[in-house]
This record gives C-alpha cells, sequence and structure tokens, in this order.
C-alpha cells in the first residue's frame, strides 16, 4: 500500500528565503507525482507534475525533484513571499487511478 | 477553457438526510475521480470513473455512499442517512490520457457538515 509523508508538518520563514520541501512515498512504482497548492477553504491547485520518467520540472520559482529509486520528491521554493502562504500538498499517482496524498506542509511566509 | 465546477460549494444537513453533490468535469476528461478531506486529514480517495470501465469503489467508506457517473461527464456523488462523521469537504477531479497525461484538475469542492 503506497504511503507518502511530508516534512515538515509546518515551516515559517522570513520572506525572501530559499526553501525546500520534502515529499517520500514507500512504492517507487509510480507514474507522476502532483505538487498542490491549497489556500485555506479552497480547492487543490496543480503547481507541477513530474511524469515518472522525470527528474525534475520548473515552473518561475518553483522546482520540483523527483529520484523515484529513493522514492523522494522535493519543492523548492526561490525567494519566497507572503502570497506563498499556503499548504502545500504532494500526491503520487498510477497513471489514470488514484492519487495518494501526503498531509501537507503549511507554509507562513513572513513579511 | 472551464475547469471542474462542483455544486453546491456549502451544503448543511441533518443526520440521517441523504445528499446529493455534483460534479462538472473538464470538458473531453475521460477520468473523473472524487476524494474526501475531513478536519485534520489527508485527502482520502472514494471512487473514480475510467471511460466507459465499471468504476474503482475500493475507497467509499460504507455502502451508504454511492456514486453515478451519466454520459461519460457528469457525476453525482449521494450519501445516504447521513453522519456526522460525514462532514467533510469533497472533491471532485478530472484528467485526461492527453498531454500531460493524467494530470488531475481539481474542483473546488463542496463543504459538507451534518449537524
Amino acid at each position: 500500500k503506497q504511503e507518502v509523508t511530508q516534512i515538515p508538518a509546518a515551516l515559517s520563514v522570513p520572506e525572501g528565503e530559499n526553501l525546500v520541501l520534502n515529499c517520500s512515498f514507500t512504492d517507487s512504482a509510480i507514474y507522476n507525482l502532483q505538487w498542490f497548492r491549497q489556500d485555506p477553504g479552497k480547492g487543490l491547485t496543480s503547481l507541477l507534475l513530474i511524469q515518472s520518467s522525470q527528474r525534475e520540472q520548473t515552473s518561475g520559482r518553483l522546482n520540483a525533484s523527483l529520484d523515484k529509486s529513493s522514492g523522494r520528491s522535493t519543492l523548492y521554493i526561490a525567494a519566497s513571499q507572503p502570497g506563498d502562504s499556503a499548504t502545500y500538498l504532494c500526491a503520487v499517482g498510477g497513471g489514470s487511478e488514484k492519487l495518494v496524498f501526503g498531509k501537507g506542509t503549511k507554509l507562513t511566509v513572513n513579511p | 477553457g472551464a475547469g471542474v465546477s462542483q455544486s453546491p460549494s456549502n451544503k448543511v444537513t441533518e443526520k440521517g438526510k441523504d445528499v446529493e453533490l455534483r460534479c462538472d468535469p473538464i470538458s473531453g476528461h475521460t477520468a473523473l475521480y472524487w476524494y474526501r478531506q475531513s478536519l485534520g486529514q489527508g485527502l482520502e480517495f472514494l471512487i473514480y470513473f475510467q471511460g466507459n470501465s465499471a468504476p474503482d469503489k475500493s475507497g467509499l467508506p460504507s455502502d451508504r455512499f454511492s456514486a453515478e457517473r451519466t454520459g461519460g461527464s457528469v457525476s453525482t456523488l449521494t450519501i445516504q442517512r447521513t453522519q456526522q462523521e460525514d462532514s467533510a469537504v469533497y472533491l471532485c477531479a478530472s484528467s485526461s490520457p492527453e498531454d500531460p497525461p493524467y494530470e488531475q484538475y481539481f474542483g473546488p469542492g463542496t463543504r459538507l457538515t451534518v449537524t
């Protein structure tokens, strides 16, 4: 049974810092991995999708890496801003099948 | 284009009543998923539909939960005889085998409160 763990559960940083969020999964037989952002009381916004054959994806100040063999992914946020404050969720997928989610990292960026 | 939409956005119901939650996926997406997010819990898979195949119901927590997808598009999640532990945000997502394959796009969710 796939299990996804995200560390840390919460993170508070001053504005401008670079930061790394971690995600680990127990079964390396994944099809893809998605990072999402969730604002309070809102749905999920997809940030980055990494296919199992890829090592990383970049979008603006965000960079996600994937090491499938070790069951790890990281989300790097450069030059953090208060608007980045949200909960970040990592999820692994088996193709068309369900995503298995971690419990998220709650990020607070202080002005 | 239009994203995934869900209705209602909020639903308050009395214990024991039945509720129906609706999801409109992105046009052309063949896969549709329901998840549940309870307070303090992670996202929990409930059910998924893929084209005309039999749905994967392995995540439904009890036989009070059921879902349909009519015409390969709109889906309805029904909860019968609601209980207080059913209170949660119910999220719907859809995906396509097209590029990028099976990236899931989520709707805004329905917040269900059972009193």
